[in-house]
């Protein structure tokens, strides 16, 4: 099936640990993208990545690094997890139109990060 | 700063009834404007968008959303509701010359289909 594949789905681990979620979209786009979505459901963009260029990066920890591969892959490392780190993280993608980047967002299953 | 407002935190609608979810943007220049649902679980799936021309458009589902400049709006409407419509629903804008790519979106609006 054509999708945003996520890996994994659940993700539990310690404080002060080191964890990449992985992404992988097989839609032929030139954008991807990472989001947070917090326990309140607010959904705020965290990255995005065209032609393997990061485009955005919406005053996120350093921390976190996204990691871009080829097109069809975002990856998103965290080093040194805090409890506020615990979310639902999903991955998305589009295709890019001339002159905007107004067509619609693809988006994963998403990751739910649990840091104890 | 650039917003976009879902003012209701959930709206419950009988089966078959007329819904409305709705949102409000405050953007400089013509927007880009999107909804999207989320089902419990799973992630955001697009429903539809506006961009230029005709103020009514029409997307998946039997939804619809009204672009209103003067109001600055864009409710979400569907003439009859379905219990499988029960979801949460998120309007979101991407301003005109913004960054690439970026949509600002509500907060989420949370729609209850009761039989």
């Amino acid at each position: 099936d054509t999708a945003v594949s996520q890996t994994p789905k659940y993700l539990v681990t310690q404080m002060g640990n080191d964890k990449s979620i992985k992404c992988e979209q097989n839609l032929g786009h030139d954008t991807m993208y990472w989001y947070k979505q917090d326990s309140k459901k607010f959904l705020k963009i965290m990255f995005s990545y065209n032609n393997k260029e990061l485009i955005i990066n919406e005053t996120v920890p350093n921390r976190f690094s996204p990691k871009s591969p080829d097109k069809a892959h975002l990856n998103l490392h965290i080093n040194s997890l805090e409890l506020g780190d615990s979310a639902v993280y999903f991955c998305a993608s589009s295709q890019a139109s001339a002159g905007g980047y107004w067509n619609e967002q693809f988006f994963g299953p998403g990751t739910r990060l649990t840091v104890l | 700063a650039q917003s976009v407002a879902q003012p209701e935190d959930q709206v419950n609608v009988a089966e078959g009834n007329p819904l409305t979810v709705k949102c409000t943007y405050s953007v400089s220049g013509n927007p880009y404007l999107f909804w999207y649902v989320q089902y419990p679980n799973r992630g955001l799936q697009f429903l539809l968008k506006y961009i230029t021309g005709d103020n009514l458009v029409k997307g998946s589902y039997g939804f619809e959303a009204e672009f209103n400049k003067s109001q600055t709006s864009f409710h979400l409407k569907k003439p009859s509701a379905l219990v499988s419509d029960s979801a949460l629903y998120f309007c979101a804008v991407r301003p005109y010359g913004g960054s690439q790519g970026n949509l600002i979106f509500g907060k989420g609006t949370k729609l209850s289909v009761k039989p």
